[in-house]
């Protein structure tokens, strides 16, 4: 059973708008999360991470927002550009766990158009 | 440099041959980590390692064995009881919580 979804599997923006690509879990012991980005036939780069006493975190152009109540998380990209189309992965991490895993989400397809 | 190495990029095999695909970091990280990619389901999880001679199995651990001799090496061994081997395999590495990917090996059974 998925404890991380990425409801959207695609996102189309154009070049200079925002991006927003959302995030859901399940598990409320999970207090750490993070945004990778992967293009095709390459390895996930880490992107940004937040840690549930905060709701925000601001990194460039790369913003996450946490809504704890809802279990909810966004990462917004400002303003998007074309080298941001790629894969985008939410990860859960729980640091009171024994496990040391990462929880991930199947990723939504970002394409930023001309 | 620091980082980890996958090794070969691209691996074909025939169907009901074992094959190990090999994962390297030089970053002094404690725990390793293997994922699959197919299309549509994300990063699943196949086995991970906190330490030295000890791992435990994740997600989709069947038809898939691994070992851990030495911190820096994690070979995964996909086995011919793996009943839908092609895909793409990721190493991973941590110290902490952010995880340090590898290029990653398309394996493809023929």
């Amino acid at each position: 059973d998925q404890q991380v979804k990425q409801n959207s599997p695609s996102l189309s923006v154009q070049e200079g708008r925002i991006s927003i690509l959302n995030c859901d879990y399940t598990n409320s012991m999970f207090d750490y999360f993070l945004w990778y980005k992967k293009y095709p036939a390459e390895g996930p780069t880490f992107l940004i991470s937040i840690s549930s006493i905060k709701d925000k975190n601001e990194d460039g152009r790369f913003t996450v927002f946490l809504n704890k109540s809802a279990k909810h998380l966004s990462l917004h990209i400002v303003p998007s550009q074309p080298g941001d189309s790629a894969v985008y992965f939410c990860a859960a991490w729980d640091r009171g766990s024994t496990l040391g895993r990462l929880y991930f989400g199947r990723g939504t397809q970002l394409t930023v158009w001309p | 440099d620091g980082g980890i190495t996958q090794s070969p990029k691209y691996l074909f095999r025939k169907e009901g041959q074992n094959v190990t695909l090999s994962c390297e970091q030089n970053l002094n990280h404690d725990a390793m980590y293997w994922y699959r990619q197919d299309p549509g389901q994300g990063l699943r999880l196949i086995y991970y390692s906190q330490i030295v001679n000890d791992f435990q199995k994740g997600d989709i651990a069947e038809g898939y064995s691994v070992s851990r001799e030495k911190k820096e090496s994690f070979p995964l061994t996909v086995t011919s009881a793996q009943k839908n081997p092609t895909a793409f395999y990721l190493c991973a590495s941590s110290r902490g919580v952010e995880q340090f990917f590898g290029p990653g090996t398309r394996l493809t059974v023929l």
